[in-house]
């Protein structure tokens, strides 16, 4: 079972809040992700981390942001929600100095702007 | 370029009838890796199955097999006896070497068992 957990997993919040989606992992992984995830299945990467204070843009342009402080989380901040933001979002982790394993995800998180 | 197909979006069978899903991947990397994975209504992801590209012996899980063929670049997923716990999006997905790990996924295929 893996130990990657994301909260919440569920959120409704209106247009211009200010929102942190929280992903923490108990592996010791050094590479993490956050993919988000369109109603017709498709899953987008949008930021990625080989490890700590290292952050990428991934192949799907997102006005938001990540850090990584430390190994173990890897919040993802949007600053202003809008509708268009509307989306699960997905955060995984995986072994960076492997590469002969899979990436292991947590639950997601549903949000929605209104 | 789409590195991993997934050509069926939707799959209806009745329970018990078996189903195959199939992920068709490009790489110029001769060192890469597949995986599939199962996202069940629940949200979340759950790994199945890896293989590497220098192990093209197929495997067998329970009802579940899996068909590596490099030759066709193919990487199917065969579900025996079906049943409704297997409704569920299934992704393929690829991981190149040279990339250090980053996963391309294929854009699912939805499996609806009738029962």
């Amino acid at each position: 079972e893996a130990d990657i957990y994301q909260t919440p997993r569920y959120l409704v919040i209106g247009t211009g809040k200010k929102i942190t989606l929280e992903c923490s992992q108990t592996m010791g992984h050094d590479k993490m992700y956050w993919y988000q995830q369109d109603p017709g299945m498709e899953l987008h990467l949008i930021h990625y981390s080989y490890g700590v204070n290292s952050t990428e843009k991934g192949d799907l342009s997102s006005e938001s942001t990540v850090s990584r402080i430390r190994t173990e989380h890897f919040p993802l901040t949007l600053e202003s929600a809008r509708p268009s933001h509307t989306s699960q979002y997905l955060c995984a982790s995986s072994e960076y100095r492997s590469v002969n394993t899979e990436a292991f995800f947590g639950q997601g998180t549903r949000l929605t702007v209104v | 370029a789409q590195k991993v197909t997934q050509a069926q979006t939707e799959i209806s069978v009745v329970e018990k009838e078996d189903v195959t899903l199939d992920c068709v991947y490009e790489t110029r990397d001769t060192t890469y890796y597949l995986f599939w994975y199962k996202q069940p209504p629940s949200g979340e992801l759950v790994f199945l199955i890896r293989r590497n590209s220098f192990d093209e012996q197929n495997e067998i899980s329970g009802r579940y097999s899996w068909n590596f063929q490099k030759s066709t670049s193919s990487f199917n997923f065969t579900i025996t006896a079906s049943q409704v716990v297997d409704s569920a999006v299934y992704f393929c997905a690829l991981s190149e070497a040279k990339t250090g790990n980053q996963f391309y996924f294929g854009t699912g295929t939805s499996l609806t068992v009738i029962p």
